[in-house]
């Protein structure tokens, strides 16, 4: 039973445009929502988490978004960049943000020059 | 200042072996977890340390073990290796239970 499901495998934009990832989850007992960016050979590095008791969170480029009625949030990336090329991973937890995460199974972003 | 560091970076086992995989976790973080990410998947939690106890654990078998020690460190230990466990085991850290998890480089263990 998969609990967080992320359908589109990959995503291709190019250089300057907005990336937008989505994520579904199943599970109502996840209260917080991390993403992840992970360069080939390198762990998951943490880009941005939000708490079900808001609905956005921003940090520079990076925006989520959280529809809890929908069970379905999303990471919006703008202006998209080269070095935004990695595979992101939604993850979730229940209760605190350093609980066990649950993953679901990434998007391959590639950002065209 | 250091962030999570994993050793080794690369090891190859045969089945039925066992195996040690450690981890130091960022400098002032004292919760350490473990994920094993299989090949095109997402990484599965494995368990999680804290105070040198396990305090959570994912669906894993006893033969995954884990140890944490007074100085936050931790180890992986599995046993009686199969095909299956070959993947690369991620070590997590965070500062507390309410901030996010950082990740290691991980260990790639292979089975033969």
């Amino acid at each position: 039973d998969q609990q967080v499901k992320q359908n589109s495998p990959s995503l291709s934009v190019q250089e300057g445009r907005i990336s937008i990832l989505n994520c579904d989850y199943t599970n109502s007992m996840f209260d917080y929502f991390l993403w992840y960016k992970k360069y080939p050979a390198e762990g998951p590095t943490f880009l941005i988490s939000i708490s079900s008791i808001k609905d956005k969170n921003e940090d520079g480029r990076f925006t989520v978004f959280l529809n809890k009625s929908a069970k379905h949030l999303s990471l919006h990336i703008v202006p998209s960049q080269p070095g935004d090329s990695a595979v992101y991973f939604c993850a979730a937890s229940e209760g605190a943000a350093g609980n066990k995460l649950t993953f679901g199974g990434g998007t391959r972003v590639l950002v065209k020059p | 200042d250091a962030g999570v560091t994993q050793s080794p970076t690369h090891l190859i086992k045969t089945r039925g072996q066992q195996v040690t995989l450690r981890c130091s976790p960022k400098s002032g973080h004292d919760t350490v977890s473990w994920y094993q990410q299989a090949l095109g998947q997402g990484p599965q939690f494995i368990f999680q340390y804290y105070e040198e106890e396990e305090r959570q654990r994912g669906n894993f078998p006893d033969r995954f073990s884990g140890h944490q020690f007074p100085n936050y460190s931790s180890e992986l230990n599995v046993n009686a290796l199969l095909l299956g466990d070959s993947a690369l085991y991620l070590c997590a850290s965070s500062l507390n239970f309410n901030q996010p998890q950082h990740f290691g480089d991980g260990t790639r263990l292979s089975i033969l």
